[in-house]
């Protein structure tokens, strides 16, 4: 079974400031990564994924994630937040079998101050 | 196309109590999920179908059933509701094809409290 593991509950990041997200997974098979961004009071987006390829993945909004093996982390980054990127973000992975699984982490919330 | 959609939004219950939770989805989907979202907990899969006629248990299925009668609907049940169950239920669906395939697109969610 697979875990995932978010570093950080709460990151509160000034506008215009780099933030980095931190996260870690554990798994004996090979996995698919995912960022998913929840704003308040609504349903999950997808923010970027890692399926193969190269290791470092672009998404919407200007984030991006680098996949790590050896350290089995998917860090996400973004250079520079703006206040509407306050939300709560999510690390997850499915293992490369059917059903296309999700196991989250905890979450990680971020709070942009003017 | 109105995606993934759920009802009720809200719902407050006694104990004890039963109710179902409604999930619907119009991007003809093969595989569909519940959820739950606790603080600190991100989400846990309960219940989850890889096709019509087709369930299985996830994480957290313990109170719970669910039925996919019709490919775009699954529906979650409490049959005797607990204060434990309070929490956020997302519903979820994904195609196991196509460039898409592994993203699961996701409901608004539903709020229940039980008392």
């Amino acid at each position: 079974a697979q875990s995932v593991t978010q570093l950080d509950s709460q990151v509160p990041v000034f506008e215009e400031a780099p933030v980095e997200l931190r996260c870690n997974y554990s798994s004996s098979v090979s996995v698919y990564l995912f960022w998913y961004v929840q704003y308040p009071n609504q349903g999950l987006q997808l923010l970027l994924k890692y399926l193969s390829g190269s290791t470092l993945v672009k998404g919407i909004n200007g984030f991006e994630a680098e996949f790590n093996k050896s350290q089995t982390s998917f860090h996400l980054r973004k250079p520079s937040v703006h206040i509407s990127d306050t939300a709560e973000y999510f690390c997850a992975v499915s293992e490369v079998t059917a059903g296309n699984k999700l196991t989250f982490g905890g979450g990680t919330r971020v709070l942009v101050k003017p | 196309n109105a995606g993934v959609t759920q009802t009720p939004k809200f719902r407050v219950l006694k104990t004890g109590q039963s109710m179902t939770l409604l999930c619907a989805q119009d991007m003809n989907h093969e595989y569909m999920y519940w959820y739950r979202q606790d603080p600190g907990m991100g989400l846990r899969l309960i219940h989850y179908s890889v096709g019509e006629g087709t369930t299985a248990k996830g994480e957290v299925p313990d109170g719970y059933n669910v039925s996919r009668l019709k490919k775009q609907n699954f529906l979650l049940g409490l049959e005797s509701a607990a204060p434990s169950q309070t929490s956020v239920y997302f519903c979820a669906s994904s195609s196991p094809t196509g460039h898409l395939y592994n993203e699961q697109f996701f409901g608004p969610g539903t709020r229940l409290t039980v008392l």
